[in-house]
C-alpha cells in the first residue's frame, strides 16, 4: 500500500503562532483527511482535503483555525493557527486509495502549544 | 455523543493466550467496522474490518465479531504474541457518501506478557 510521509514529527511552539503540517503521499490517492488526537482522547476527523478545492470541515473545526491545501493528489498541508495550549495534540494526515478502502495513516505530529 | 465506545481503556494478556477487545456503537447507519493497530510515535495501521452484513471476519490470528443486536464487536488475537502490545482502535464508516468518515473509539492498550 502506499506511503504517507508527514513533517515535522513533533515541534513546540509559542502561543500565537501557527504551524504548517505537510502530508506527501508516494502515489496518487482519492481522499485525504486530517485528524487530530488529543491526550487520552480518540482520533476526531478535522476535515477532508478536497484536490483543487475548500476543504469539508467537521462540526467545531472552521477554516480561519485550520486553513488546509490540496494542491494535487498526492499532497495536502494542514495550517494550526495563532495556537494556544489547547491546540497541544497529534495531528495526523490519512488517505485512501480508491472508493471503499480502508484509510492508511502518516505517523503523526505530535504538537506542543507553550 | 460518542458513536464508537472502547470501555476497556487497558488489557494485560499472556503470551499465547487469547486477546479480546472489546467496541460498542450506537450508529447503526455504519457499513464497516475497522480495526487500527497504533505503536508509540506511529500512525494507526490498518488491521481487519467487517462488513455490517457479516458477523465474522478472520485474517490469520485475528478475527472480528460483530452482534448487530447487541450493537457491539470484539477483536480476538490468537494466539496473542509480545509484537502484539499496541493501542487498538476501533472504528465505524459510511462508505459511499462524500466522504468516508471513520469514527474512531478511544482506544484500548494491550500489553502481551512474555
Amino acid at each position: 500500500s502506499a506511503v504517507i510521509s508527514q513533517k515535522p514529527s513533533r515541534d513546540i511552539c509559542q502561543r500565537g503562532t501557527s504551524l504548517t503540517i505537510q502530508c506527501q503521499v508516494d502515489s496518487q490517492v482519492t481522499m485525504m483527511f486530517w485528524y487530530r488526537q488529543q491526550p487520552g482522547q480518540s482520533l476526531t476527523l478535522i476535515a477532508t482535503a478536497n484536490q483543487g478545492s475548500e476543504a469539508t470541515y467537521e462540526s467545531g473545526f472552521v477554516i480561519d483555525k485550520f486553513p488546509i491545501s490540496r494542491p494535487n493528489l498526492t499532497f495536502s498541508t494542514l495550517t494550526v493557527s495563532n495556537m494556544s495550549p489547547e491546540d497541544s495534540s497529534i495531528y495526523l494526515c490519512s488517505a485512501e486509495q480508491g472508493l471503499n478502502t480502508e484509510a492508511f495513516f502518516g505517523q503523526g505530529t505530535r504538537l506542543t502549544v507553550v | 455523543d460518542q458513536q464508537v465506545k472502547q470501555n476497556s481503556p487497558s488489557l494485560s494478556v499472556q503470551e499465547g493466550r487469547i486477546s479480546i477487545l472489546n467496541c460498542d456503537y450506537t450508529n447503526s447507519m455504519f457499513d464497516y467496522f475497522l480495526w487500527y493497530k497504533k505503536y508509540p510515535a506511529e500512525g494507526p495501521t490498518f488491521l481487519i474490518s467487517i462488513s455490517s452484513i457479516k458477523d465474522k471476519n478472520e485474517d490469520g490470528r485475528f478475527t472480528v465479531f460483530l452482534n448487530k443486536s447487541a450493537k457491539h464487536l470484539s477483536l480476538h488475537i490468537v494466539p496473542s504474541q509480545p509484537g502484539d502490545s499496541a493501542v487498538y482502535f476501533c472504528a465505524g464508516t459510511v462508505y459511499g457518501g462524500a466522504t468516508n468518515k471513520l469514527i474512531f473509539g478511544t482506544g484500548t492498550l494491550l500489553a502481551v506478557q512474555p
